[in-house]
């Protein structure tokens, strides 16, 4: 069956940096998604990657591995608006979107 | 966990047809269910919020003549694409909300339309 696994909630300091993992296995690959979603709003895009490697975009980067079916999103200079739902989703070979559950992440002062 | 599917997984259509897109929660009652658009590599749109047995709350910008979303039922709910054009072609996501948990929102996995 297809999976894709990320933990259910992380907390960080802000100012701090974290990193979510997000693995996958899934019937073919067409590239990996992360969202960014905060309560009551629609999730919002933050990467997208297709081949091995980092990502950087801004405070967000987001690292893939193929063969590893593996992925993070790396958040740097947290601050408090990153408060949110961080979701890893998985196009698979028919082009259909597997989502991970969401990853709560809390950030303290 | 919850599951939720949509049907079809993607359909061609021609250019004035009407397409329908099923969404349905597969093991537990969704009190909400929620209707996205995604272009390539860009946000999820919210076009409507449906609760069900009442009629659908569109976002702004959305027609709600063009995009007839019925939520008849816990685990059903249908957005129609009436006279679609090629504008139209895009990818139709759904999600839906557990009533028991407010914050927890489960993504089907989306339908690809293409209007020819």
């Amino acid at each position: 069956g297809q999976n894709i696994d990320q933990p259910t909630e992380m907390t960080a300091t802000e100012g701090a940096i974290v990193q979510i993992n997000c693995t996958y296995q899934t019937s073919g690959f067409n590239g990996l998604f992360w969202y960014q979603q905060h309560a009551g709003e629609a999730p919002t895009f933050l990467s997208y990657n297709v081949l091995d490697g980092l990502e950087e975009k801004g405070r967000f980067s987001s690292f893939l591995s193929r063969s590893k079916g593996y992925s993070y999103l790396l958040l740097k200079e947290l601050q408090m608006k990153d408060s949110a739902s961080y979701l890893c989703a998985v196009m698979d070979s028919n082009y259909q979107l597997i989502w991970g559950a969401g990853t709560k992440l809390i950030i303290k002062p | 966990g919850a599951v939720v599917s949509q049907h079809p997984s993607r359909v061609i259509c021609k250019s004035g047809t009407s397409v329908k897109i099923e969404c349905r929660s597969l093991d537990f009652q969704a009190t909400t269910m929620f209707w996205y658009r995604q272009f390539p590599k860009q946000s999820l749109m919210l076009m409507a919020t449906s609760n069900e047995g009442s009629k659908a709350t569109y976002e702004q910008g959305v027609e709600k003549d063009k995009f007839l979303i019925n939520h008849a039922s816990l685990t059903l709910s249908t957005l129609t694409v009436t006279s679609a054009h090629p504008e139209d072609s895009s990818f139709y996501i759904c999600s839906a909300r557990d009533g028991k948990e407010t914050d927890e929102q489960y993504f089907g996995p989306g339908t690809r339309l293409t209007v020819t």
